[in-house]
């Protein structure tokens, strides 16, 4: 464990649905990633939080994604009219200045 | 365009012995690069990082090797262990000193172990 948190593990729903995924990332890390995981292949980076503010947005994050950290602590990754091809694993990730980036166990997303 | 990949998908070792894995990129302004290891259901796990400025790093039984030269980094894993069998990913950030926070990750190599 980690330390960096995220709920739900697990989520199956059908296309058209909207998501949420929360991340809780280590107490006073105040960057905070997030990165999606396809089977087989490596984490692809989505956007990045330094304490609240939203620095770096990936062209993966379409408009129907987005993600939020209002007071610099937790945050969430909401997918509005899930499709198909949003199956993944959301990895969240959290470091301390230029520290090591430590991720969490992910949420994994069904869409059917 | 900028990708990270790997020569091999999958790996297998004798438990106690030497492995290595092998890794190439394509953005020469990469600078800084790192080593995950991914186990079944789990999130990656941090093993070993390297500058652009040094080419070769030890940690507790791994060391990772940097060339430049050819865009190419290793990592090697010694005396092998049932635990590290896993996925092994290399990934590899440009320009972190101007505030880029973009890790590009290779495809993984799986690394099995056999007893």
């Amino acid at each position: 464990d980690t330390g960096v948190s995220q709920n739900p593990r697990h989520k199956i729903t059908k296309r058209g649905q909207n998501v949420t995924f929360r991340c809780d990332p280590i107490s006073e890390h105040n960057r905070l990633y997030w990165y999606r995981q396809t089977l087989g292949q490596g984490p692809e980076f989505l956007t990045y939080f330094q304490n609240e503010a939203q620095l770096e947005k990936s062209r993966l994050l379409s408009d129907r994604f987005s993600a939020e950290r209002p007071k610099g602590s937790f945050s969430t990754l909401e997918i509005q009219r899930t499709e198909q091809g949003d199956s993944a694993m959301y990895l969240c990730a959290s470091r301390a200045g230029a520290g090591e980036l430590f991720f969490g166990e992910g949420s994994r997303l069904t869409v059917l | 365009g900028e990708s990270v990949g790997l020569h091999l998908p999958t790996l297998s070792v004798q438990e106690g012995d030497n492995s290595i894995i092998n890794c190439a990129y394509s953005n020469s302004a990469s600078d800084y690069f790192i080593w995950y290891k991914q186990e079944s259901g789990k999130g990656p796990q941090f093993i070993i990082d390297i500058r652009s400025n040094m080419d070769k790093r030890q940690g507790q039984r791994v060391t990772v090797l940097l060339n430049k030269t050819v865009k190419h980094l290793s990592l090697q894993i010694a005396a092998t262990q049932p635990g590290d069998s896993a996925v092994y990913f290399c990934a590899e950030n440009s320009g972190r000193a101007f505030g880029n926070e973009k890790l590009t990750f290779g495809t993984g190599t799986r690394l099995t172990i056999i007893p």
